[in-house]
């Protein structure tokens, strides 16, 4: 398995533009996490998904943010619109929740960068 | 409130120094405590976690509830040890959801 899979792996964008962000979990996993990381604040979860199913969106900054998870296999990160402020990497993972302890694996990240 | 509370942001130390990542904790159950390394152009992974009470890369983390603190902890730093470290909280019945800290980026020197 090639691991959490996320695209593209930079992004430069104007302001105002919608983005949207990609990730392909790790195969049998059933939980699945977007973060964002920042200089300032560190690594912030903003949504996470158990068997495609939203559990919680309380981290998501604004309505600008969405988040979808159509099968077992994929999830979407969208902004929209964009601005500068959203500049970050933001990081997918995964795991296996079903038992306690289970480690959570993450992708390489998106640098995401509006102008 | 669950927090994870990382104080340094940077830890600067020479080859062969002992190294201690400190991480506080505010969590009203029973925490389930990681530590996450992510070095230089590569993906966060897992360093320890606290229920197994094993040394990785020669590096060790202790629950201590009564301070509620999980110090990350390794006797003689070496170069390769440079990155940034996470220290992480994992909620009861949180499908393994990670709540971090903000990072301290060890630096080792020769």
């Amino acid at each position: 398995d090639a691991g959490v899979i996320q695209s593209p792996r930079h992004e430069v964008t104007e302001m105002g533009q919608e983005v949207t962000l990609r990730c392909k979990p790790i195969s049998g996993h059933n939980s699945l996490f977007w973060y964002r990381q920042t200089m300032m604040r560190g690594l912030e979860l903003l949504i996470y998904f158990n068997n495609n199913v939203p559990i919680d969106d309380s981290g998501m900054p604004e309505d600008r943010f969405s988040a979808k998870m159509p099968n077992a296999s994929f999830s979407t990160l969208k902004i929209q619109p964009s601005e500068p402020r959203d500049s970050a990497v933001y990081f997918c993972a995964s795991s296996l929740a079903r038992s306690l302890n289970t480690e959570a694996f993450f992708g390489q990240g998106t640098r995401l960068t509006v102008v | 409130a669950q927090r994870v509370t990382q104080p340094e942001k940077l830890l600067s130390v020479f080859k062969g120094a002992p190294v201690e990542l400190k991480c506080n904790y505010s969590y009203s159950g029973s925490p389930e405590l990681f530590w996450y390394v992510q070095y230089s152009r590569q993906r966060l992974q897992l360093l320890l976690r606290h229920i197994s009470r094993e040394s990785i890369k020669g590096f060790t983390a202790d629950l201590n509830k009564g301070e509620t603190s999980f110090h990350l902890k390794k006797p003689f730093a070496q170069e390769e040890d440079s990155a940034m470290y996470y220290c992480a909280l994992s909620p009861y019945g949180g499908y393994n959801k990670l709540i971090f800290g903000a990072g301290t980026r060890l630096a080792v020197h020769p």
